[in-house]
């Protein structure tokens, strides 16, 4: 089992292009989390799906979309990419939403907007 | 707002000594969580420790939770080079009608060989 794979490791973009982070789990989740960690901090919740077909605004979700595209993928999209969103995303999944069970985290995405 | 706040930020110890981390939360929680993260890796889960629990092992790690002070205690025992990483508390609170989970700013610890 990979558990959350995220592609690409890697991103640089100029301000106002537009990406898509991919993440996949083979748990067999039904929750699916998007967060950003920022020097210093612990990770604030951009988006996340609680099932299939279902998304909710975590704490910081302006500037960003999702799409739950089934069970296993969960993307983040930036439309038009700022320099404050320089960051490292990381998704994750649990069987169910939150509660008392544990997340299970990707390797995260290092992305750079100039 | 940040719910969990970890305490020291940064602790530098020797290997085999023991590491005691701290976190100190704002509201009621249903449980408290701890992840580590090793540098340039995601998060991985330590131990969970429910609002009705007081303690709890796992291996060289003892967690502790004191709810009237609102605060919970990870202890690394015999500590290892390998358990230099960041540690993060993560509280789950119920807000909302909704269930939230919120990580602290994390202690760096680093074990010198």
């Amino acid at each position: 089992n990979a558990g959350v794979t995220q592609t690409p490791k890697f991103q640089v973009l100029k301000t106002g292009q537009s990406m898509t982070l991919q993440c996949a789990q083979d748990m067999n989740h039904n929750s699916m989390y998007w967060y950003r960690q920022d020097p210093g901090m612990g990770l604030r919740l951009i988006y996340y799906s609680a099932s299939e077909g279902t998304t909710d605004k975590g704490e910081v979700p302006n500037g960003y979309n999702v799409s739950r595209l089934n069970k296993r993928e969960f993307s983040l999209r930036l439309e038009s990419a700022a320099p404050s969103q320089t960051s490292v995303y990381f998704c994750a999944s649990s069987e169910f939403l939150f509660g008392g069970i544990e997340q299970f985290f990707g390797p995260g995405t290092r992305l750079t907007v100039l | 707002s940040q719910q969990g706040e970890e305490d020291p930020q940064a602790l530098s110890i020797q290997e085999g000594e023991n590491a005691t981390m701290n976190c100190s939360y704002k509201t009621s929680i249903n449980n408290l969580q701890w992840y580590r993260q090793n540098s340039g890796r995601g998060l991985v889960h330590l131990i969970l420790i429910r609002s009705n629990e007081r303690e709890k092992h796992s291996g060289r790690l003892r967690v502790t939770l004191d709810t009237s002070k609102k605060s919970s205690s990870l202890l690394i025992t015999a500590s290892r080079a390998a358990d230099t990483a960041s540690y993060f508390c993560a509280t789950a609170t119920t807000q909302g009608g909704s269930e939230k989970l919120v990580f602290g700013k994390g202690t760096k610890l680093t074990v010198n060989p």
